[in-house]
């Protein structure tokens, strides 16, 4: 079965620093692109960053350009997003998404999404 | 403020036909033909419909269709059943600069 499972998230202060990973499963997670797309709560779907199936091409939204970095590590199958400098407009829950492609930013769509997780920006 | 405009709400009967608009500019939607767009049910992850515009993943109901005229996209679901009930968002290419972007959203409502 096609799986991503996010873990990490939390509950973080302002200006601190989480990493949050997706782990893979039932696909050759090295042949894929990889997105993070965010949702505030009782907001819509914002997305977040992007990286090519080998991790050299990288890509941001401008609200996280800067302070968030995207990463991968194929031989665990894991994606990983650090995310610093984080303030209130960061409290979201965190998604990975499958891109059909292996280089885009999710842009020609993105086919299998986790269940998401939770990161609060609070002191 | 979202890049792409839907309307926050449409409604229809069982059985029925609607269509749900996506406008953009001719940066995003207008200039590439990779829009997606996704349905959400409350608490649960977003899933994608329709990708390229018109093309549907497999396992996803042809009474769902896509389509895009200018600056436009539009999602239409008809035989509208009680399930399709759900929160659907368009995507569009930006360019390299900007890469993706959402729309606010569209709550559809099964009457």
């Amino acid at each position: 079965e096609v799986q991503l499972l996010e873990s990490g998230g939390g509950l973080v202060q302002p200006g601190g620093s989480l990493r949050i990973s997706c782990a893979a499963s039932g696909f050759t997670f090295s042949s894929y692109a990889m997105s993070w797309v965010r949702q505030a709560p009782g907001k819509g779907l914002e997305w977040v960053s992007g990286i090519g199936r080998s991790g050299v091409n990288t890509y941001y939204a401008g609200s996280v350009k800067g302070r968030f970095t995207v990463s991968r590590d194929n031989s665990k199958n894991t994606l990983y997003l650090q995310m610093n400098s984080l303030s209130a407009e960061d409290t979201a829950a965190y998604y990975c998404a499958k891109g059909r492609d292996s280089e885009s930013s999710g842009s020609y769509g993105m086919d299998v999404w986790g269940h998401g997780t939770t990161v609060t920006v609070s002191s | 403020q979202s890049a792409l405009t839907q309307p926050a709400s449409v409604s229809g009967s069982p059985g029925q036909s609607i269509t749900i608009s996506c406008i953009g500019t001719s940066s995003d939607v207008g200039s590439y033909n990779l829009v997606s767009w996704y349905q959400q049910h409350p608490g649960k992850a977003p899933k994608l419909m329709i990708y390229e515009v018109s093309e549907r993943p497999s396992g996803v109901s042809d009474r769902f269709s896509g389509s895009k005229s200018g600056n436009t996209a539009s999602l239409t679901i008809s035989g509208l059943q009680a399930e399709d009930e759900a929160d659907y968002y368009c995507c569009s290419y930006a360019g390299s600069s900007t890469s993706v972007v959402f729309g606010g959203g569209t709550k559809l409502t099964v009457l």
